[in-house]
C-alpha cells in the first residue's frame, strides 16, 4: 500500500525565487489538503482539493501561492518571489471524501528560504 | 479559533499514564487525534465525532465531552514508542459536518523516559 509522496523532501531556495512542490495522494483518495507547519505549531491549513476542484482556500494564502490538482491526481504547490517568512514544512494530506475524513500525511517538503 | 492544548508537555516513566486535553470555544463537529515524531509526518490516531463517544487503539483511548467541547486522549502504560508531539485537529459543526478542514492545536510534547 503506497502512502503518501512528496518530492522535493528538502528545498533550500534564496528570497525572490520561485519553488515548486509535487504531493502525490493515496491513489484512490479524492480529497488532497495542503497544511504548512513551523516549529513548535501545529499543521496550518492552507488549501484543499476535492478530485480537481479547489475547493477553500485559506485567506493566509497570499496571492504568490498557488496550487493545482489538474486531473484529479497528484497536487504541486507553486511559491512565487519567496521570502524568509516562507520557511517552513509544507505537509500534503489526502483522504476519502466518504466516511469520517481519516487524513493521511505525506513526510512534507522542508522548505528553507536564505 | 485554534484549539488549545493541555499540558504543552509531559515527561513520564515507561509504564505511566498520561492524559492529554484539547479544549475548543466553539461547537465542534469532530475531533482527530494525530501523533508525530521529530522530522516525521503526523501519524493518524483516531477521529471522535460529536456525541461523547469514546473511542480506543491499543492502550491509547479518548473521549469527546460535546457539553464542554473538550476531548481528552488517554494513553496506559506508556511505551518508549509513545514518545513525540500529539496534535488534535478540530472540524466545527458550523462546517456543515464536513471533516475536510481542520484546525490543530500547538501539539503536547509527550517523552517517555525508561
Amino acid at each position: 500500500d503506497t502512502g503518501v509522496s512528496q518530492d522535493p523532501r528538502h528545498k533550500i531556495t534564496k528570497r525572490g525565487q520561485n519553488v515548486t512542490f509535487r504531493c502525490d495522494p493515496i491513489s484512490e483518495h479524492n480529497r488532497l489538503y495542503w497544511y504548512r507547519q513551523t516549529l513548535g505549531q501545529g499543521p496550518e491549513f492552507l488549501t484543499y482539493f476535492q478530485n480537481e476542484a479547489q475547493l477553500e482556500k485559506s485567506r493566509l494564502l497570499s496571492d504568490r501561492f498557488s496550487a493545482e490538482r489538474p486531473k484529479g491526481s497528484f497536487s504541486t504547490l507553486e511559491i512565487q518571489r519567496t521570502e524568509q517568512g516562507d520557511s517552513a514544512m509544507y505537509l500534503c494530506a489526502s483522504s476519502l471524501s466518504s466516511g469520517l475524513g481519516k487524513q493521511f500525511f505525506g513526510p512534507g517538503t522542508r522548505l528553507t528560504v536564505l | 479559533q485554534q484549539p488549545v492544548q493541555s499540558p504543552q508537555a509531559v515527561i513520564l516513566r515507561e509504564g505511566e499514564d498520561a492524559v492529554i486535553n484539547c479544549s475548543s470555544s466553539k461547537a465542534l463537529y469532530s475531533v482527530h487525534w494525530y501523533r508525530q515524531k521529530h522530522g516525521e509526518a503526523p501519524v493518524f490516531l483516531m477521529i471522535l465525532l460529536k456525541g461523547g463517544e469514546q473511542k480506543g487503539h491499543e492502550k491509547i483511548s479518548a473521549s469527546f465531552n460535546e457539553k464542554k467541547q473538550q476531548s481528552s486522549l488517554y494513553l496506559t502504560a506508556s511505551q518508549l514508542s509513545y514518545s513525540g508531539t500529539y496534535f488534535c485537529g478540530t472540524a466545527l459543526s458550523d462546517s456543515g459536518g464536513s471533516n475536510y478542514k481542520l484546525t490543530f492545536g500547538k501539539g503536547t510534547l509527550l517523552t517517555v523516559n525508561p
